[in-house]
């Protein structure tokens, strides 16, 4: 997971207040994935970006969650007016393009958030 | 039925002997595996990576696919207790779809 930055590593948040999770690739990745992993659950996929697009958000709560990969800078996770359940691991992965069925995805050391 | 299914354990070995951990997968249309590691706080680990049928092997790793089975597996060989961890099955088609884990412990 060497090169995946993710900042911060631990966040404490109250209730209703918001968390921003920052993620940079990668040098020379293009696609960012965010995970979400609750206390002794598996990985959930969350969404998969590339610069400037969303790709899939299948697995983003319908509400108060939102992600951006813009053209400059880190790929954010926005979760608004958190609540106790948010409490998890929010892990970031990056692929370089999607042409080759053998690119490897690599994760980031991940971002703990604590809501209380 | 889940996208991809593990056995959640925990397989418990001891050291120095054969690890087999197993996933199977839903998606025909999916392209390629990986197995990770997980240690408990901490980052998945990425261990290997398939996307042929037949087995790939990494030292004391060995994967093993075989897509008219929907099955994909892991070997490890000469288990060590650091190897104690959790092994995580993923498939990518779009995005990557993780497997809620095996444990595994390695008996000194």
């Amino acid at each position: 997971n060497a090169g995946v930055m993710q900042n911060p590593r631990h966040l404490v948040r109250r209730r209703g207040q918001e968390a921003r999770l920052r993620c940079s690739p990668m040098k020379g990745h293009s696609h960012v994935y965010w995970y979400r992993q609750l206390p002794e659950e598996g990985l959930k996929f969350m969404v998969y970006l590339q610069k400037e697009n969303i790709i899939d958000e299948s697995g983003m709560p319908k509400e108060r969650f939102s992600a951006e990969f813009p053209k400059e800078g880190p790929s954010i996770l926005r979760i608004q007016q958190v609540v106790r359940g948010d409490s998890a691991a929010y892990f970031c992965a990056s692929s370089p393009s999607q042409g080759f069925v053998g690119n490897t995805i690599y994760f980031g050391e991940g971002s703990w958030l604590t809501v209380v | 039925q889940k996208e991809v299914e593990q056995n959640s354990g925990p397989l418990s070995v001891p050291e120095g002997a054969i690890a087999s951990l197993n996933c199977t997968y839903s998606d025909r249309g999916s392209q390629s595996f990986f197995w990770y590691r997980q240690y408990s706080g901490k980052s998945p680990e990425l261990i290997m990576f398939i996307y042929s049928n037949g087995d790939k092997e990494d030292g004391r790793f060995t994967a093993q696919l075989n897509k008219a089975s929907q099955y994909v597996s892991l070997l490890i060989r000469d288990s060590q207790p650091s190897d104690s961890a959790t092994y995580l099955c993923a498939v990518r088609s779009d995005k990557l779809t993780f497997g809620t884990g095996t444990r595994l412990a390695v008996r000194p």
